[in-house]
């Protein structure tokens, strides 16, 4: 059974930090890796998609790798802004129907 | 482009009422649909999945049921709310392949 586990649970900064939010997984054999946001009482933004092939992608400040060998994907948020403050999700689709195992989250604030 | 239009944002109902919310999704023809549920302060727990017409597959026992009457719209249903049935309730899709999930905006569910 795939279990994704993220590290830190929460974690707080001040604004212009470069920040990383771990994510692992316990078993590799994944098609892809995505990592979602979500903001207090909303539903889940797509902010990145890594394939299986891939080892990385970016999208403005934000930039995510993948090592499937190791079980782990990080998530590096450059230059910190207050607006970053949200929930970050990973989570890995698995199984029949392609069914989503999500991270235990990290809780992230940006402070001024 | 593919959308996800999720209704309604938010519902109070008494409990041992009924419950419809509604999912539907544009611009992609067979998509995989979910339901998923995320309780206050909790992770994001898959109900319902489904990836064809007519076809349904419950991951817990619940006092919930869904259907897919058309391709592209999910529906969630209760004949009886119960307290515990409160939360955000979220409709997603994908479909095969690498493209990754898309979420809608959520219902927030109370039951009094």
């Amino acid at each position: 059974k795939q279990e994704v586990t993220q590290i830190p649970a929460a974690l707080s900064v001040p604004e212009g930090e470069n920040l990383v939010l771990n994510c692992s997984f316990t078993d590799s054999a994944i098609y892809n890796l995505q990592w979602f946001r979500q903001d207090p009482g909303k539903g889940l933004t797509s902010l990145l998609l890594i394939q299986s092939s891939q080892r990385e992608q970016t999208s403005g400040r934000l930039n995510a790798s993948l090592d499937k060998s190791s079980g782990r994907s990080t998530l590096y948020i450059a230059a910190s802004q207050p607006g970053d403050s949200a929930t970050y999700l990973c989570a890995v689709p698995t199984g029949t129907a392609s069914k989503l195992t999500f991270g235990t989250g990290t809780r992230l604030q940006v402070t001024l | 482009s593919q959308t996800i239009h999720q209704w309604p944002a938010t519902l109070v109902q008494p409990v041992g009422s009924p419950l419809s919310l509604e999912c539907t999704v544009e611009g992609t023809s067979n998509p995989n649909l979910y339901w998923y549920r995320q309780a206050a302060g909790r992770g994001l727990q898959l109900l319902f999945y489904s990836v064809g017409i007519g076809q349904i597959s419950s991951e817990v026992p619940q006092n919930l049921s869904a259907s897919r009457p058309q391709d592209r719209q999910f529906i969630l249903s209760s004949k009886k709310l119960l307290l515990s049935d409160s939360g955000f309730y979220l409709c997603a899709w994908s479909v095969w392949g690498d493209s990754g999930y898309t979420f809608g905006s959520g219902t927030r569910l109370t039951v009094v």
